[in-house]
């Protein structure tokens, strides 16, 4: 059963970048039909997707967050990472990993997605 | 961008109601529309693929439909099980982004 778990610091100050890890286990993240993701919901509000990686190193990021965002890859570990540059309070929020799966047959999904971890921006 | 509009983004309802939530997408979508539930403290779980498949483990009693820029999840039959948040998501194939719905709280009336 595929597993993917985040980690990193749970407080950022303002200004500062935030970074986040996503550990995928139980099956490989060079799999072709898979993209990696990652989605954050700030408390109380709605699901906001920041960007995806493909194995390959292929980035595709939310237009809005596009300047301040890096996704990399790092398919020796099995992992794949955020950076969020210059972060504000607005940043707060449950940052998720998810893998996401666009094919002809079953649409575009998210199909799997991390327990998520909540990252603070305050001084 | 391809902005997603759902509503209501509240929706008070008691057991045994039927309830339909409805996602617009300011352009032609195909059937690129995907349906989620959330309940409070866990990520989002799959309800509906493709626009109006069920995925493998949810009860019948959710259904989709809709192509193109109008889409609907429907319960047939609200359980109290079904209390929790729902977002529609969509897939632009162009510019490989995607991006949800605003969300739609459904409550106990």
């Amino acid at each position: 059963q595929l597993q993917l778990q985040e980690s990193g610091p749970g407080l950022v100050k303002p200004s500062e970048t935030l970074s986040l890890t996503c550990t995928v286990s139980g099956g490989s993240i060079s799999s072709s039909s898979y993209y990696w993701g990652w989605i954050r919901q700030p408390p109380g509000k709605g699901l906001e997707w920041i960007g995806s990686i493909y194995y390959s190193g292929s980035t595709y990021y939310n237009p809005s967050l596009k300047s301040r965002v890096t996704i990399s890859v790092d398919t020796s570990k099995n992992q794949f990472s955020l950076k969020l540059s210059s972060v504000t309070a607005a940043d707060t929020a449950v940052y998720y990993c998810a893998r996401l799966h666009p094919s002809m047959v079953r649409g575009a999904t998210i199909d799997y997605w991390g327990q998520g971890t909540l990252v603070t921006v305050s001084s | 961008d391809i902005q997603m509009t759902q509503s209501p983004s509240t929706l008070s309802a008691s057991v045994g109601d039927r309830v339909t939530i409805t996602c617009r997408a300011s352009q032609s979508i195909s059937s690129w529309l995907a349906w989620y539930q959330q309940k409070p403290g866990k990520a989002p779980k799959l309800l509906i693929y493709k626009a109006s498949s069920l995925e493998s483990g949810v009860p019948s009693r959710f259904s989709g439909s809709g192509s193109g820029t109008e889409f609907t999840l429907t319960i047939s039959s609200l359980q109290p099980d079904d209390f929790a948040t729902y977002y529609c998501q969509q897939y632009n194939s162009y510019s490989l982004t995607w991006t949800f719905g605003q969300g739609t709280k459904v409550e106990i009336k």
